[in-house]
């Protein structure tokens, strides 16, 4: 497999269930990301991990917690969400450090249904 | 604060002619990267285009192109010859200081 991979594409949950979302890089990049997409708004990052650590979560709820064990997986767990956090969830990739580009890999994403 | 604004939420193109997306952002900062991306319908975004803002060639991929007007603050997007393959939601981004601030999308139909 090649690029960034997101599982599932699909997710219908209750306001009681615990899910998480998974996110596997296949590029070699050293820092990982979560996206928040919703109409006609722009992405909101969520957390930031680069080199393993967490380096920026902006104020994101306690009900997201993410969790990145290695460079090239990451994870959005998610418990007792609320119907305003159905939304597109976006994981992307880059290479940090000297002579990044700013240039974002991103996975298909995770399409989030809260009931 | 860093913001960019797409003032077109769509945009419609015929076929084979050449369309433009207008973006603009607001920054302080002298050094930063502008892209342009694609989404297209239930697959992946991926990279149009990218801009550095030292550069003041404008860059071209093919059939894409910008214009960059840094004074402005400026960064409009130019397809020309649109296919079918072209319609999507575009996304105009900025970089600076390990952050990224996109704006909030247009979307664009191509008709047979």
């Amino acid at each position: 497999e090649t690029g960034v991979t997101q599982t599932p594409r699909h997710l219908v949950m209750g306001m009681t269930n615990k899910k998480s979302l998974k996110c596997e890089q296949h590029l070699g990049h050293n820092a990982m990301y979560w996206y928040k997409q919703s109409a006609k708004k722009p992405l909101e990052l969520m957390f930031v991990y680069s080199l393993e650590e967490r380096v920026e979560n902006n104020s994101v709820p306690s009900r997201f917690s993410p969790e990145c064990p290695n460079s090239s997986h990451l994870f959005l767990h998610l418990h007792t969400l609320q119907p305003e956090d159905s939304a597109l969830y976006l994981c992307a990739s880059s290479q940090d450090g000297t002579g990044h580009t700013g240039e974002l890999f991103f996975g298909e994403g995770s399409r989030l249904t809260v009931l | 604060a860093q913001t960019v604004t797409q003032s077109q939420p769509e945009m419609s193109v015929q076929e084979a002619e050449t369309v433009t997306l207008s973006c603009t952002y607001d920054t302080s900062e002298s050094d930063y990267y502008l892209f342009w991306y694609k989404q297209p319908p239930s697959r992946q975004m991926i990279l149009v285009i990218r801009q550095e803002a030292y550069k003041q060639q404008n860059a071209t991929e093919n059939r894409f192109s910008v214009n960059f007007q840094k004074a402005a603050k400026s960064f409009s997007l130019k397809i020309s010859d649109s296919q079918l393959g072209d319609a999507a939601m575009y996304f105009c981004a900025y970089y600076t200081g390990n952050q990224f601030y996109f704006g909030t999308g247009t979307s664009l139909t191509v008709i047979p």
